[in-house]
């Protein structure tokens, strides 16, 4: 089964507005790490936002927060005011707290590809 | 500074060719990471290593070799790939080895680009 879904392949947003992009996970770990990465066209993958299972408050990182939903396994990125820049793809990932004490991989959704249009 | 860096950017190889991917970091993190990206897939773990001992090898082929000379580099070793090993690879790093490392952030580099013929 899928941890990390991301049901939207594609996304068309005019510049100026506001996008949200889907994100579900799934796990039985009380403790785990959500984290959102954009990936421009140039291949870097760049840390916008993080959220933990524990954190009582959306995380918020300039123009993007984290709509942290705990009962419904959903944390949606919220770009607020969108821009041409903005336009890459955009992966959830998450990364789980029962690896044995050491450091842990991330689990990847397959992506949302994001457009800005002027 | 939060900065990964690898070389080359790009590579193109032979089936019969030996070659290294590097990558570099000086944030002072104990865990680097190797992911394989394929074209327009989602980057998949290859292997962990915290503090500069391999912790994680997700069932990799033995053809790709990692290793961690000390705290601040990582290779990857590239030995009789197949063209279906053309992909992106990337490397990270991240601060946290220990129980609570879901908490911390993996910083990137840019990958490198390889094309096996």
């Amino acid at each position: 089964a899928q941890k990390i879904t991301q049901t939207q392949p594609g996304m068309f947003v005019q510049e100026k507005e506001a996008v949200t992009l889907d994100c579900t996970y799934d796990t039985s770990d009380p403790s785990y790490g959500l984290f959102w990465y954009k990936q421009p066209s140039s291949g870097e993958m760049i840390f916008l936002i993080y959220q933990g299972s524990y954190d009582q408050q959306n995380a918020t990182e300039g123009r993007y927060s984290l709509n942290f939903q705990k009962a419904r396994k959903s944390a949606n990125l919220v770009i607020s005011a969108s821009q041409l820049g903005d336009s890459a793809m955009y992966f959830c990932a998450m990364r789980e707290g029962d690896s044995g004490g050491g450091a842990d991989g991330l689990t990847f959704g397959k992506g949302t590809h994001l457009i800005i249009q002027p | 500074d939060t900065e990964v860096t690898q070389t080359p950017k790009h590579l193109v190889m032979g089936m019969t060719n030996k070659k290294s991917l590097k990558c570099e970091q000086h944030m002072g993190h104990r865990a680097m990471y190797w992911y394989k990206q394929k074209a327009k897939k989602p980057p998949e773990l290859m292997f962990v290593y915290s503090y500069e001992k391999l912790s994680i090898n997700e069932s990799v082929p033995s053809r790709f070799s990692p290793e961690c000379p000390n705290s601040s580099l990582l290779n990857l070793h590239l030995h009789a790939l197949q063209p279906e090993d053309s992909a992106l690879y990337l490397c990270a790093s991240s601060q946290g080895v220990a129980g609570d490392s879901f908490t911390y952030e993996q910083y990137f580099g840019p990958g490198t680009r390889l094309t096996v013929t």
